[in-house]
């Protein structure tokens, strides 16, 4: 039963410190999606990859985020210096090019204090 | 620009009752519409998906969903609800000319009384 794996789980950091969350797709999916769930806000589409490539992160505060594919089977989103208002759930989802669907990983619960 | 528009953010129905989420949509262009669920703690699944075939789908765990273009609108039911139902539903359109990125409704949460 292939699934989209994250980690860590949980994680709970102090404000300013570095955080990484780590994402593995599918193995044949080359579309990957970084999205945050808030109550606020809903969820919001960070960025996302086809072919490790980014096509879109603009939903991706700059200054402190980012995304990248070091290769197929990794993607990884860093916060670097975090803030409390980064708190929330991160999902990493991946899918096939015009497949449609996307296939969710469990999420990442992020805490700053 | 495509949006979601998820009437009623909490729904409660009784166990056996039918079960009515509603979703509007705004496109400039024919829309692929989805139904996505999450359950507590976990990840979001597709339950449907409409992609300008017939205009009634049929999902996972007995739900559908009825395209109305005239409507805009892409609203999700169940005959009879199940205590397992109880969930978070989000409705949701995809945008571009490859219709990789999704736009993701706010949500209703259904909770299902015994």
């Amino acid at each position: 039963d292939a699934r989209v794996t994250q980690t860590p789980r949980h994680k709970v950091t102090e404000m300013g410190q570095e955080v990484t969350m780590r994402c593995q797709p599918i193995l044949g999916h080359n579309t990957v999606f970084w999205y945050r769930q808030t109550m606020m806000q809903g969820l919001e589409l960070l960025a996302y990859f086809r072919n490790r490539a980014p096509l879109d992160d603009s939903g991706m505060p700059k200054d402190r985020f980012s995304a990248e594919m070091p290769d197929a089977t990794l993607a990884t989103l860093k916060i670097q210096p975090s803030e409390p208002r980064d708190s929330a759930v991160y999902f990493c989802a991946s899918g096939l090019p015009q497949g449609l669907e996307q296939y969710f990983g469990p999420g990442t619960r992020l805490t700053v204090t | 620009a495509q949006s979601v528009t998820q009437l009623g953010s909490h729904v409660s129905v009784s166990e056996g009752a039918l079960v009515l989420l509603r979703c509007n949509y705004s496109s400039s262009v024919p829309p692929y519409l989805f139904w996505y669920v999450q359950y507590p703690n976990q990840g979001l699944q597709l339950l449907l998906k409409y992609t300008s075939a017939a205009t009634l789908v049929k999902g996972i765990n007995g739900f559908e969903a009825e395209f109305k273009k005239s409507e805009t609108s892409f609203h999700l039911t169940k005959p009879s609800a199940h205590m397992s139902d109880a969930a978070e539903y989000f409705c949701a359109v995809s945008v571009g000319t490859s219709y990789d990125k999704v736009i993701f409704g706010p949500g209703t949460s259904l909770s299902v009384i015994p």
